[in-house]
């Protein structure tokens, strides 16, 4: 059965800071690894992840995949309260998504 | 486009009735997805086709049922609703890119509780 896990299940932190959000997982015949960030409603788009050590950014946004390991990270550097949010992490195998459970985010400003 | 496009937004149901969840996507997608999340929980995929006239089950099927006539249309439905059945539904859809690729594109969810 595939698995995602992520850790930790929720941080709080200060506006400024950096923070790491991590994503283990065991899939079949593993395609590619997704971040998602979900405020109130439906799940928006991050990154896609196919290919190990290479690095994706968008703004203050980076992730990186290790495939020999089986994890990803989140990088969001000089937080903002507008970055609350739960971020999910889910992949793709055998034509299906699965999701972790996500990581609860709260910047205090 | 649209997107993926999903309706009702809301619905109570007393137990035991019966209802159908709409979702259209209007992007050719060949992928579709529905998934539930409860309070507190990550997203769990309930059902999944790969085109029309195919469908299989994810990790929570039971008490659902889905078709898929066409390529737009992925109708989820509830026959005898229950209380564990009280959740947010979102409706997905992909495309598989060349070399296996993929991005999830998400409606905007369906709160439905059952009293």
């Amino acid at each position: 059965e595939d698995k995602v896990v992520q850790s930790p299940l929720s941080l709080v932190v200060h506006e400024g800071d950096t923070v790491t959000l991590n994503c283990s997982y065991e899939v079949t015949n593993f395609r590619s690894l997704l971040w998602y960030k979900q405020e109130k409603k439906a799940p928006t788009f991050l990154f896609m992840l196919t290919s190990s050590g290479i690095e994706k950014k968008s703004g203050r946004l980076s992730s990186i995949l290790d495939k020999k390991e089986l994890f990803s990270i989140l990088n969001i550097t000089a937080t903002q309260t507008g970055d609350s949010a739960v971020y999910l992490c889910a992949v793709v195998g055998n034509e299906k998504l699965t999701f972790g459970t996500g990581t609860r985010l709260t910047i205090i400003p | 486009n649209a997107g993926v496009t999903q309706t009702p937004k809301f619905r109570i149901l007393k137990i035991g009735q019966s209802m159908t969840l709409q979702c259209t996507q209007d992007m050719n997608h060949n992928y579709m997805y529905w998934y539930r999340q409860d309070p507190g929980m990550g997203l769990k995929l309930i059902y999944y086709s790969v085109g029309a006239g195919i469908t299989d089950k994810g990790e929570v099927p039971n008490g659902y049922n889905v078709s898929r006539s066409t390529t737009e249309d992925f109708p989820l439905r509830l026959e005898l609703a229950a209380p564990s059945q009280t959740s947010v539904y979102f409706c997905a859809s992909s495309v598989v890119l060349p070399g296996g690729t993929d991005t999830q594109y998400f409606g905007p969810g369906t709160r439905l509780t059952v009293l």
